[in-house]
């Protein structure tokens, strides 16, 4: 089956550097998304990778192990307003998106 | 641009009922979506479409039905509401499957079936 694993809830501390980790197991394999949501939103595009290897934007990067089926995000110098749930998908063989259940950041002053 | 937008943005239905969740895109995109998102749930895909007049079930299209008459519209119908289908649910558009290109996705319809 294909299933997306991330962890439920993290907290971490303004100005500090989080990471949050995604495992998939997907039929076929045509990249990897993360997705911002906040409370009562819509999911809002963050970065996707199909290479191996560190994509950075800006305070946040993503990478990719496709050989592991691995996935982190991580985000520097966290500001309030990061607080928010981040999503991971990856799309599969038929270009669908296969959704993780998402991990609510929480940031403390 | 307005990109994605959603209509109603919250319901109460009885059990029984039927309704429309109407979504509208004006980024000329040929492909949209539906999703359902459930507390502690991924994202789960109903249909979808890949242009005006074609259609295609997603995992989830039991109990909905969908048309596509046209590039922006994309309707997403329900007949018989069940309390299965309290969710909250988003349309979502691409220009292409590809996985270069994202979904925009719309605000969301908070549906509550009692």
């Amino acid at each position: 089956g294909q299933n997306i694993d991330q962890p439920t809830e993290m907290t971490a501390t303004e100005g500090a550097i989080v990471q949050i980790n995604c495992t998939y197991q997907t039929s076929g394999f045509n990249g990897l998304f993360w997705y911002q949501q906040h409370a009562g939103e819509a999911p809002t595009f963050l970065s996707y990778n199909v290479l191996d290897g560190l994509e950075e934007k800006g305070r946040f990067s993503s990478f990719l192990s496709r050989s592991k089926g691995y996935s982190y995000l991580l985000l520097k110098e966290l500001q309030m307003k990061d607080s928010a749930s981040y999503l991971c998908a990856a799309m599969d063989s038929n270009y669908q998106l296969i959704w993780g259940a998402g991990t609510k950041l929480i940031i403390k002053p | 641009n307005a990109g994605v937008t959603q209509t109603p943005k919250f319901r109460i239905l009885k059990i029984g009922q039927s309704m429309t969740l109407q979504c509208t895109q004006d980024m000329n995109h040929n492909y949209m979506y539906w999703y359902r998102q459930d507390p502690g749930m991924g994202l789960k895909l109903i249909y979808y479409s890949v242009g005006a007049g074609i259609t295609d079930k997603g995992e989830v299209p039991n109990g909905y039905n969908v048309s596509r008459s046209t590039t922006e519209d994309f309707p997403l119908r329900l007949e018989l509401a069940a309390p299965s289908q309290t969710s909250v649910y988003f349309c979502a558009s691409s220009y292409t499957k590809d996985s270069t290109d994202t979904q925009y996705f719309g605000p969301g319809t908070r549906l509550t079936v009692l």
